[in-house]
């Protein structure tokens, strides 16, 4: 898996927007970047997955830069429930024997404060 | 919408008996994978599969075995178990598809060595 980095923590103030940054500068050109996160204890859930372009569900927003080295995972508008861990990864795409496991590295610990 | 079932939630066992923790997967879904989560840690993989098959291994001792039946689902087996395998035990099913690395996890059982 390319290696990611993350910041180890961040605060964000309920209903503000959190932004979530990760490097990914030996990702190569097919592999996307994952978005996990872990609430406490409980089983990670993914978030949102991109390759290139800038990627939205309801949960999300993925921007990725264009040289693609780096992302940034925005929740429009934090909530206390959104406090978790949060996990970049950017794993070897399945086939040519990977399997797509996922490997999770330190990610980053969003604190959503009131 | 179905999610990956994992039981027992909660398992107390005495050091040197065995455990067999088990999976089932989102239907469908062709991989499973399986993590161990220390407290204060980063989920660790374990071990896949992949149509039944082992895919890839990860750090799991010897003493750990694990397997994927006909009907997909999966069970790990833990045998002489010891005071340092008490962790969170999470499953994740992924359906393959080239280049797609989406996993879902259950909520994972919490295995207690004493």
């Amino acid at each position: 898996d390319a290696k990611t980095t993350q910041p180890p923590s961040m605060d964000c103030a309920e209903g503000r927007a959190a932004n979530l940054p990760c490097n990914h500068s030996t990702i190569s050109g097919n592999e996307y970047v994952y978005w996990y996160r872990q609430i406490h204890s409980q089983g990670p859930q993914y978030i949102i997955h991109g390759l290139k372009n800038n990627e939205t569900n309801e949960m999300a927003s993925l921007i990725i830069t264009e040289d693609r080295k780096s992302s940034t995972l925005i929740l429009p508008h934090a909530t206390l429930r959104d406090t978790a861990v949060y996990y970049c990864i950017v794993p070897k795409n399945r086939g040519s024997g990977n399997t797509g496991k996922l490997i999770f590295g330190q990610g980053t610990t969003l604190q959503v404060k009131p | 919408a179905a999610g990956v079932i994992q039981s027992p939630r909660h398992l107390i066992k005495e050091k040197r008996e065995t455990a067999t923790l088990k999976c089932y997967p989102i239907p469908r879904h062709d991989t499973v994978y399986w993590y161990q989560q220390g407290p204060g840690q980063d989920p660790q993989f374990l071990i896949s599969f992949y149509e039944k098959m082992q895919s890839d291994k990860g750090s799991i001792p010897d003493r750990f075995s694990a397997q994927q039946f006909s009907d997909y689902h999966s069970e790990l087996n833990m045998s002489s178990l010891e005071l340092g395998d008490s962790a969170l035990y999470f499953c994740a099913s992924s359906l393959r598809v080239l280049g797609n690395t989406e996993a879902f996890f259950g909520q994972g059982t919490r295995l207690t060595v004493v």
